[in-house]
């Protein structure tokens, strides 16, 4: 069952602005993952942020965690055309499950 | 270029034919994974090998059925497959089933079910 919702659903930036999406989850993780997909591909790993974790930067990316509201974020900063992509949150809850559950996605355009 | 190989890209077969999808890595890992995306949806999980052993099954139907011949290869064997089961084929490995280890992911085979 899907446990992640993302916020939005498609979002339409121009080149330069910054671009933020949300994620937000139902039950405890461990550990919280932002994948990149661009169309026809398979899904590029970009961060992994830990339960005991803020926030944690890469590149032009900002993620941040919030457990006690069970939320994330991941900002994009200065995007370019090249980040148009479908943006996946994926966590692995606490427990005894330890598979990657995606959430709902965010499909972002970067206009040129 | 990604580092997990899928073959083939496009996959199209009968309701009655047997096929099957081809992944492979040589980055040392040691789990490696089978996913499921319909268009415009994020992946389902469908199996997970460890160290060879099918570790979790998605209670996928039997119509799917893995196979990891050795650490680097994960096979996904297809019979008598139904029109809803039309999607895009992920493989993924990592570098064990640990829950802090990022998955690396092929390009899929899109699979067409007439």
């Amino acid at each position: 069952s899907q446990q992640g919702e993302e916020d939005p659903q498609a979002l339409s930036i121009q080149e330069g602005e910054n671009a933020t999406m949300n994620c937000s989850y139902k039950t405890s993780i461990n550990n919280l993952q932002w994948y990149r997909q661009n169309s026809g591909r398979g899904l590029v790993h970009l961060i992994l942020i830990r339960s005991n974790e803020r926030e944690k930067h890469s590149g032009r990316l900002r993620v941040t965690l919030d457990t006690s509201k069970k939320s994330s974020s991941l900002l994009i900063t200065a995007s370019r055309a090249a980040d148009t992509a479908s943006y996946f949150c994926a966590m692995i809850s606490s427990g005894s499950a330890r598979q990657l559950t995606f959430g709902s996605g965010t499909q972002l355009t970067v206009l040129p | 270029d990604t580092e997990v190989t899928q073959t083939p890209k496009h996959l199209v077969m009968g309701m009655t034919n047997k096929k099957s999808l081809k992944c492979e890595q040589h980055m040392g890992h040691r789990a490696m994974y089978w996913y499921k995306q319909k268009a415009k949806k994020p992946p389902e999980l469908m199996f997970v090998y460890s160290y060879e052993k099918l570790s979790i099954n998605e209670s996928v139907p039997s119509r799917f059925s893995p196979e990891c011949p050795n650490s680097s290869l994960l096979n996904l064997h297809l019979h008598a497959l139904q029109p809803e089961d039309s999607a895009l084929y992920l493989c993924a490995s990592s570098q064990s089933s640990g829950i802090h280890q990022p998955q690396h992911f092929g390009d899929g085979t899109r699979l067409s079910i007439l």
